[in-house]
């Protein structure tokens, strides 16, 4: 495709309720990330994806996430019994992996989640 | 934790002025990345400067690089009311050849 593509692209839901937000990623990019914004953290590094192996989930706040990726391709973020503190923007990237400290990041519109 | 850290945080501008940003980090760098976010959602990529280079361009942005001093400076010329966004830089470093790590940015405002 074009770009990084996210949906949903707000998502509101209960404490407690688990949600799933899905990444598409540049077509050909074998490297993904996600991000996550909130107002107190600032930008936060959450997890790698090379191919459909996470080498790197240390940014992961705790064992309510997961995620995973499928075919090389479309990844999703998964939030288990979500809480307040989960609110934030939750953003994707892409890159093509060739030489990765020298790369371009292309990052999706992102998915707005506030937890009730 | 946050590696870069831009300054000003907040900068507001008339329509035509030149803004600097600029944005300093702790540990040793892979390359340094600026980037521009609307409105809160999704962020831009403006420039990439590897840590071997000291100047690049890309239209009106002119972005150094002094890793002596671990410091990048983010130069918009000729600025417009499109402008007005939030900027940030963020770095590729070391160990973590993939991970970025970011600023806390610059919110630009350009006045008309």
């Amino acid at each position: 495709g074009a770009g990084v593509s996210q949906s949903p692209s707000n998502k509101v839901t209960e404490k407690g309720k688990d949600v799933e937000l899905r990444c598409d990623p540049i077509s050909g990019h074998t490297a993904l990330y996600w991000y996550r914004q909130s107002l107190g953290q600032g930008l936060e590094f959450l997890i790698y994806f090379q191919g459909n192996s996470a080498p790197d989930k240390s940014g992961l706040p705790s064992d309510r996430f997961s995620a995973e990726r499928t075919g090389g391709s479309v990844s999703t973020l998964t939030i288990q019994r979500t809480q307040q503190e989960d609110s934030a923007v939750y953003l994707c990237a892409s890159s093509l992996a060739e030489r990765l400290y020298q790369e371009t990041q292309y990052f999706g519109p992102g998915t707005r989640l506030l937890v009730l | 934790s946050q590696q870069g850290e831009e300054d000003p945080q907040a900068l507001s501008i008339q329509e035509g002025e030149n803004a600097t940003m600029n944005c300093s980090y702790k540990t040793s760098i892979n390359n340094l990345q600026w980037y521009r976010q609307n409105s809160g959602r999704g962020l831009v990529h403006l420039i990439l400067i590897r840590s071997n280079e000291r100047e690049k361009h890309s239209g009106r942005l002119r972005v150094t690089l002094d890793t002596s001093k671990k410091s990048s400076s983010l130069l918009i010329t000729a600025s417009r009311a499109a402008d007005t966004a939030s900027y940030f830089c963020a770095t590729n470093s070391g160990g973590s050849n993939y991970k970025l790590t970011f600023g806390k940015g610059t919110l630009l405002t350009v006045n008309p």
